[in-house]
């Protein structure tokens, strides 16, 4: 069945250093693909995304890049701060405004002041 | 942009009883919303996709009668857990989307959730 995996579950980084989360999807019919943070005790929050007809994004300190061929898309951060700390959840859907979305299993990010 | 929410935000109820979860769209038509649930540490896992005015559909595994999910109106989607016991505790987040409206294309907007205890 589809399936998204993500990795590493866990990172700790020093502040002002980068943070990189990857995942790979399963199924090829998939091309949306948004990032979402979640803080405890929150919903989801969308903080960047990325479409199957673009190859990279970038919004200030956030960037996602998508190798369609692969079928890998990765998370950058950079210059961490304390606030960044958060769980972190990929996602992949298909065309369909409407169509369910499978989401990874999330990465724990510690940024470490 | 597009505002979800949840009510309750937090509910604790006594095992055996039924508890509904409600989930708006405030300033957006919502065509299709989704249900997920959430263990400790874990990602979301979909329940059931609810399309404005049809029945929900279901993911593997999770039982309809238990779940019932009933999205009578563009804005509103409800939850009814029945018959809620200990296993059930979790955290319950909705997201919504639409088809029809000025939102981009595929993207779900999420609520805030519900954390449902079941003593």
């Amino acid at each position: 069945g589809e399936n998204v995996e993500q990795h590493p579950s866990t990172l700790s980084v020093q502040e002002g250093d980068s943070a990189v989360i990857k995942c790979t999807y399963s199924d090829s019919a998939s091309n949306y693909f948004p990032w979402y943070k979640q803080e405890l005790g929150k919903g989801p929050q969308l903080i960047i995304d990325i479409r199957s007809n673009v190859g990279e994004k970038k919004d200030q300190r956030i960037a996602v890049t998508l190798n369609k061929t692969a079928k890998h898309f990765s998370l950058h951060i950079t210059e961490t701060q304390p606030e960044d700390s958060a769980v972190y959840f990929c996602a992949a859907s298909r065309g369909s405004g409407t169509y369910k979305y499978i989401f990874g299993t999330g990465t724990r990010l510690k940024v470490l002041a | 942009g597009a505002v979800v929410s949840q009510h309750p935000s937090r509910v604790i109820c006594k095992s055996g009883t039924s508890v509904k979860i409600e989930c708006r769209s405030l300033d957006f038509q919502a065509t299709t919303m989704f249900w997920y649930r959430q263990f400790p540490k874990q990602s979301l896992m979909l329940m059931a996709t609810s399309n404005e005015g049809s029945k929900a559909t279901y993911e593997q595994g999770v039982e309809k009668d238990k779940f019932l999910i009933n999205h009578a109106s563009l804005t509103l989607s409800t939850l009814t857990v029945t018959s809620a016991h200990p296993e059930d505790s979790s955290f319950y987040i909705c997201s919504a989307t639409s088809s029809t409206s000025r939102l981009s294309y595929n993207e779900q907007f999420f609520g805030p959730g519900t954390r449902l205890t079941v003593l």
